[in-house]
């Protein structure tokens, strides 16, 4: 079956580095993405990753793939006050369709 | 690229009428639209996906004469929400598929009163 999750909260300073984490269990997973959500809008695509990627790096954002442990995580560099986001983690697979299999998501709370 | 509307982007309306929400890709076209609605502070909840041309596929326990989706278009797909009724309320994400990803359109927030 497809189960993600995710931690629900992360406090950081702004300046600091942030990490989010996402596991998954579905090992037939093509992409795996990462979209921001701010409050009462709708989910803007951040980046993805391939799944026999094992990592990348756009800007301030790194992601990186632990296929072995099913394990996707997000980094973003020099966090912003306008990071403070919901962020969701989420999985397709292309034999199902694309459908996405979203994580519950992670607050992400930048302090100045 | 790869932009998504929707309209209208948040509605009020009376128990029992019915609610249309249309989803309109604006730059590309999306031969697979999907339609998601989304609980406070929940993770978004697949409800169909949309292939134009042909009926849409519901996921399970999500009533199809309730929740009519219509995908005419490459580019235009549409919700009705029928006899709505207040726990319709939600926030309600279309998106539409190119090259493998789904892009999201900005929600469409709904009270039905």
């Amino acid at each position: 079956g497809e189960d993600v999750e995710q931690s629900l909260f992360l406090s950081v300073r702004e300046g600091d580095s942030s990490v989010i984490n996402c596991t998954y269990t579905d090992s037939s997973s093509t992409y795996l993405y990462w979209y921001k959500q701010e409050p009462g809008a709708g989910l803007q695509l951040l980046t993805y990753i391939f799944s026999n990627m094992d990592m990348k790096q756009d800007q301030r954002l790194t992601v990186l793939l632990n296929k072995k442990d099913k394990h996707l995580s997000l980094r973003i560099a020099d966090t912003q006050t306008g990071d403070s986001a919901i962020y969701f983690c989420a999985e397709s697979i292309t034999a199902a369709g694309n459908k996405l299999t979203f994580g519950g998501g992670t607050r992400v709370l930048v302090k100045p | 690229g790869a932009v998504v509307s929707q309209h209208p982007s948040w509605v009020i309306c009376k128990s029992g009428t019915s609610v249309k929400i249309e989803c309109r890709s604006l730059d590309f076209q999306a031969t697979t639209m999907f339609w998601y609605r989304q609980f406070p502070k929940q993770s978004l909840m697949l409800m169909a996906t949309s292939n134009e041309g042909s009926k849409a596929t519901y996921e399970q326990g999500v009533e199809k004469d309730k929740f009519l989706i219509n995908h005419a278009s490459l580019t235009l797909s549409t919700l009705t929400v029928t006899s709505a009724h207040p726990e319709d309320s939600s926030f309600y994400i279309c998106a539409g598929t190119l090259q493998e990803t789904q892009y999201f359109g900005p929600g469409t927030r709904l009270l039905v009163l």
